[in-house]
């Protein structure tokens, strides 16, 4: 898999808009970028994914550069509960052969009132 | 409701004994994970299963062991040869009927006292 690379920390304000940047330079064509998060103490939560095309769902946006090598996540109107971890990855689609799945240190995100 | 099970969610170790942590889903997934967490870390792969009676080594198996007798299930063994198990283990399941995203249990926490 790929190697990302994500800012440590991220403040942002309550109501605002989050941004949190991913570089995957190294990223190949068969390859997605996946985005989690995770509350202290809990299992990773699934946000989005996507391959080329911008995506969106009832959590985030999901914004990938033309030339694939970094994307952002977009969490619209940031509320406390959003403050966590966030995990950039990418990976292959595959059913069989390995997957070594990895993830990074991710982005700490802290939302300020 | 479907999901990922992991049990127990807190366990506590004597140096030197064997542990088994529990993963159980009925997500009818194919592929299942486990992972190691330490804190302020990311998340590192111990070992990872395709399909029944397979599994692979990830990156950091050493001191540990796992059985996919059933497609359910997926227990994850922490031996006494793992020297500092002190962690918090997640289990993760992928599936075509998910659109092969990965989805994660809620973790075990593993202390040695």
């Amino acid at each position: 898999d790929a190697k990302t690379t994500q800012p440590t920390s991220m403040d942002c304000a309550e109501g605002r808009a989050a941004n949190l940047p991913c570089n995957h330079s190294t990223i190949s064509g068969n390859e997605y970028v996946y985005w989690y998060r995770q509350i202290h103490s809990q299992g990773p939560q699934y946000i989005i994914h996507g391959l080329k095309n911008n995506e969106t769902n009832e959590m985030a946006s999901l914004i990938i550069t033309e030339d694939r090598k970094s994307s952002t996540l977009i969490l619209p109107h940031a509320t406390l509960r959003d403050t966590a971890v966030y995990y950039c990855i990418v990976r292959g689609i595959s059913n069989f052969g390995n997957e070594k799945l990895t993830f990074g240190t991710g982005t700490r995100l802290t939302i300020i009132p | 409701d479907g999901g990922i099970t992991q049990s127990p969610k807190y366990l506590f170790r004597k140096e030197g004994q064997n542990v088994t942590l529990s993963c159980e889903q009925n997500l009818n997934h194919d592929a299942m994970y486990w992972y190691r967490q330490d804190p302020g870390q990311g998340l590192r792969l111990i070992y990872y299963s395709q399909i029944v009676n397979d599994f692979q080594k990830g990156d950091i198996a050493e001191g540990y062991s796992v059985s996919r007798e059933k497609k359910e299930s997926f227990p994850l063994t922490v031996t006494s040869a793992q020297k500092n198990p002190t962690a918090f283990y997640l289990c993760a399941s992928r599936g075509i009927l998910s659109g092969n995203t990965i989805y994660f249990g809620e973790g075990s926490w593993l202390t040695v006292v």
